[in-house]
C-alpha cells in the first residue's frame, strides 16, 4: 500500500513567522509531488506542484523536494492569519501516472 | 469561466436510496476522479477516468458506480450498497500529459444519509 505521511498537527505559528509543513511518501518511484490547501468546509486548493529536487518558490510559498529521503516539505513566509488551513501533500505513483495519494493533513493556526 | 461545478452542495437522503452526484467540468480535461473526505482525513479515491467510455475503480469503489458518456461530465451514484455513505465528496479533474499531473477539484458535495 502506497502511503503519504504527514503530522497531523495542529501546527500553531506567531503571525509573521515560517511555518514549515513536512511530508514523506513511500513509493519510490513517484515523480510528481503537490500540496493542497483546505479551508475549513471546502475543498481542496492546489497551491504547488514540484517535479524536481530542490526548491521551488511562488510568492511566500517554497516547496523542497528530496526524493534520495523520500521527504517533501512546504514553507510559509511571513505567515498571516489566512494561512490558517489544512495542508495536504499529495503524491503521484509511478505505476500510473494519472494517479495521487494523498496525506491525511496537517492543521495549520496561526495566531496574532 | 473556466471550472469544475458540482451540485448540489448539500444532500440529504434516506437510507435505502440511490443518490447521483454531479460533476461538470469546461476545462477541456480528459482526466476526471471522484474522492470521498471524512473528517480529519485525507482524500480517498472512489472511481477515476481517463478517458471517454472508461473507467477505473479507485480503492473504495465498493458500493458506488460513475458513467463518463461526454468529456465534461462525471456522475456518481452512490448506491444503498454502501455502508457509511455520510461524507463530503470531491469531484476533480486533470489533463495528463508529460509531467503535469495537476488535480483540480469542484466546490464538493457534502451528503447525508440517516
Amino acid at each position: 500500500q502506497k502511503e503519504v505521511e504527514q503530522n497531523s498537527g495542529p501546527l500553531s505559528v506567531p503571525e509573521g513567522a515560517i511555518a514549515s509543513l513536512n511530508c514523506t511518501y513511500s513509493d519510490r518511484g513517484s515523480q510528481s509531488f503537490f500540496w493542497y490547501r483546505q479551508y475549513s468546509g471546502k475543498s481542496p486548493e492546489l497551491i504547488m506542484s514540484i517535479y524536481s529536487n530542490g526548491d521551488k518558490e511562488d510568492g511566500r510559498f517554497t516547496a523542497q523536494l528530496n526524493k534520495a529521503s523520500q521527504y517533501v516539505s512546504l514553507l510559509i513566509r511571513d505567515s498571516q492569519p489566512s494561512d490558517s488551513a489544512t495542508y495536504l501533500c499529495a503524491v503521484g505513483l509511478y505505476s500510473s501516472a494519472s494517479k495521487i495519494i494523498f496525506g491525511s493533513g496537517t492543521r495549520l493556526s496561526i495566531r496574532p | 469561466d473556466g471550472g469544475i461545478t458540482q451540485s448540489p452542495k448539500y444532500l440529504f437522503r434516506k437510507e435505502g436510496q440511490n443518490v447521483t452526484l454531479s460533476c461538470e467540468q469546461n476545462l477541456n480535461h480528459d482526466a476526471m476522479y471522484w474522492y470521498r473526505q471524512d473528517p480529519g482525513q485525507g482524500l480517498r479515491l472512489i472511481y477515476y477516468s481517463q478517458i471517454v467510455n472508461d473507467f477505473q475503480k479507485g480503492d473504495i469503489a465498493e458500493g458506488y458506480s460513475v458513467s463518463r458518456e461526454k468529456k465534461e461530465s462525471f456522475p456518481l451514484t452512490v448506491t444503498s450498497a454502501q455502508k457509511n455513505p455520510t461524507a463530503f465528496y470531491l469531484c476533480a479533474s486533470s489533463n495528463p500529459g508529460g509531467q503535469n499531473y495537476e488535480q483540480y477539484f469542484g466546490p464538493g458535495t457534502r451528503l447525508t444519509v440517516t
